[in-house]
């Protein structure tokens, strides 16, 4: 399978608790972006690669969250002393330069209890 | 950062109609990209009609770019329970991330 991966695809956690995912994106796309999304609404932006290299954090990305690329190519997304309403699908897409189409990972559905 | 804005908010049909979904934005753009997403899952990319097109089909799907008006049109022709789902159109500038709007949400029943 040469698309976008994310792991795992379901996460439950105990509030507190820190949590990590992964993005895996299409080879050589040089973009990489996280969004949040909750039940209704439209794909929340969080942040975005270019390369290994952070280009930009949407103000939802609180200091409980991190995010990285370290060598360009994976991406992780660390939400630490998570809460009830970190309670989401947390999606990522992958694109090969910034005018073109981007492909999105089926998400990682993350509850915390 | 700026991010289109999809019109109407919901649509229902019945299945073997016709849906039109309308796209308005603010900037100038080098293309415009429609997505679709199915509940729970990730977006899917639809269709891209770069700025000097006026009309691009794919299957099914027709898109119009009005770049005067600043809008865009998706029509779903004779549609089918799949398309159920929620639609929204992107448009990259440089520099800068890919924001949605909030999308169209299509419920065709049979």
């Amino acid at each position: 399978d040469t698309g976008v991966s994310q792991d795992p695809r379901h996460k439950i956690t105990k509030r507190g608790q820190n949590v990590t995912f992964r993005c895996d994106p299409i080879s050589e796309h040089n973009r990489l972006y996280w969004y949040r999304q909750t039940l209704g609404q439209g794909p929340e932006f969080l942040t975005y690669f270019q390369n290994e290299a952070q280009l930009e954090k949407s103000r939802l990305l609180s200091d409980r969250f991190s995010a990285e690329r370290p060598k360009g190519s994976f991406s992780t997304l660390e939400i630490q002393r998570t809460e009830q309403g970190d309670s989401a699908m947390y999606l990522c897409a992958s694109s090969l330069a910034p005018n073109t189409e981007a492909f999105f990972g089926q998400g990682t559905r993350l509850t915390v209890v | 950062s700026q991010q289109g804005e999809e019109d109407p908010q919901a649509l229902s049909i019945q299945e073997g109609e016709n849906a039109t979904m309308n796209c308005s934005y603010k900037t100038s753009i080098n293309n415009l990209q429609w997505y679709r997403q199915n509940s729970g899952r990730g977006l899917v990319h639809l269709i891209l009609i770069r700025s000097n097109e006026r009309e691009k089909h794919s299957g099914r799907l027709r898109v119009t770019l009005d770049t005067s008006k600043k809008s865009s049109s998706l029509l779903i022709t004779a549609s089918r329970a799949a398309d159920t789902a929620s639609y929204f159109c992107w448009f990259p500038q440089a520099g800068t991330a890919l924001i949605f709007g909030k999308g169209t949400t299509l419920s065709v029943s049979s």
